[in-house]
């Protein structure tokens, strides 16, 4: 099982930012919080990275919380090409294994 | 073009077929997996190869038989499948599956199998 807890479902105006939270309650002090998007039937998008720092590329913000206990991805202007379900994973034994994840909806 | 290429993208196969997926990445990564992904249900790990070794089989059913001849490239021979089996199979890669390291994996387009 995944060892993330994320909101099943978020919307975001266009044009707005994209707060997704991630819950990590058990991520040890090693390991990276990893997140992903994947877009209707393609493949998995790899987003962006981090381990105790924040984050920042081209395509979004990670922030990750002094405790390590969650985080939250930023997609800073939110656009009708975000529409997707996002990802947040931390290894479990080694395996990078998927949970539901968060579906986003971009409303125009 | 993510550098993991995936043919072919969709295959229809009868339950007493035998056919194989095929996968190969560009990115000169050493580590190369399979994950399952059936309608409205999470990414399912399959198979994990590092260095052309087998290091995980999540408890797949011998119906699913991977090859990994290189590090470049990864087959998924599949015989006698189920309808239950039909979804998407996607192939990743990465470079460093070391629990030390940030592990970031790269994946295909995936494969869209449809057993009848």
């Amino acid at each position: 099982d995944a060892k993330t807890t994320q909101p099943p479902s978020m919307d975001c105006a266009e044009g707005r930012a994209a707060n997704l939270p991630c819950n990590h309650s058990t991520i040890s002090g090693n390991e990276y919080v990893y997140w992903y998007r994947q877009i209707h039937s393609q493949g998995p998008q790899y987003i962006i990275h981090g381990l105790k720092n924040n984050e920042t590329n081209e395509m979004a913000s990670l922030i990750i919380t002094e405790d390590r206990k969650s985080s939250t991805l930023i997609l800073p202007h939110a656009t009708l090409r975000d529409t997707a379900v996002y990802y947040c994973i931390v290894r479990v034994n080694d395996k990078i294994i998927f949970g539901k994840g968060t579906r986003l909806h971009i409303l125009p | 073009e993510t550098g993991v290429t995936q043919t072919p993208r969709h295959l229809v196969m009868g339950m007493t077929n035998k056919k194989s997926l095929k996968c190969e990445q560009h990115l000169g990564h050493n580590a190369m997996y399979w994950y399952k992904q059936s309608a409205k249900k999470p990414l399912e790990l399959m198979f994990v190869y590092n260095f052309k070794e087998q290091t995980e089989n999540n408890s797949v059913p011998s119906r699913f038989s991977p090859e990994c001849p290189n590090s470049s490239h990864l087959f998924l021979h599949l015989h006698t499948l189920q309808p239950e089996d039909s979804a998407l199979y996607l192939c990743a890669s990465s470079q460093d599956p070391s629990p030390r390291g940030a592990n970031v994996l790269t994946f295909g387009a995936g494969s869209r199998l449809t057993v009848l």
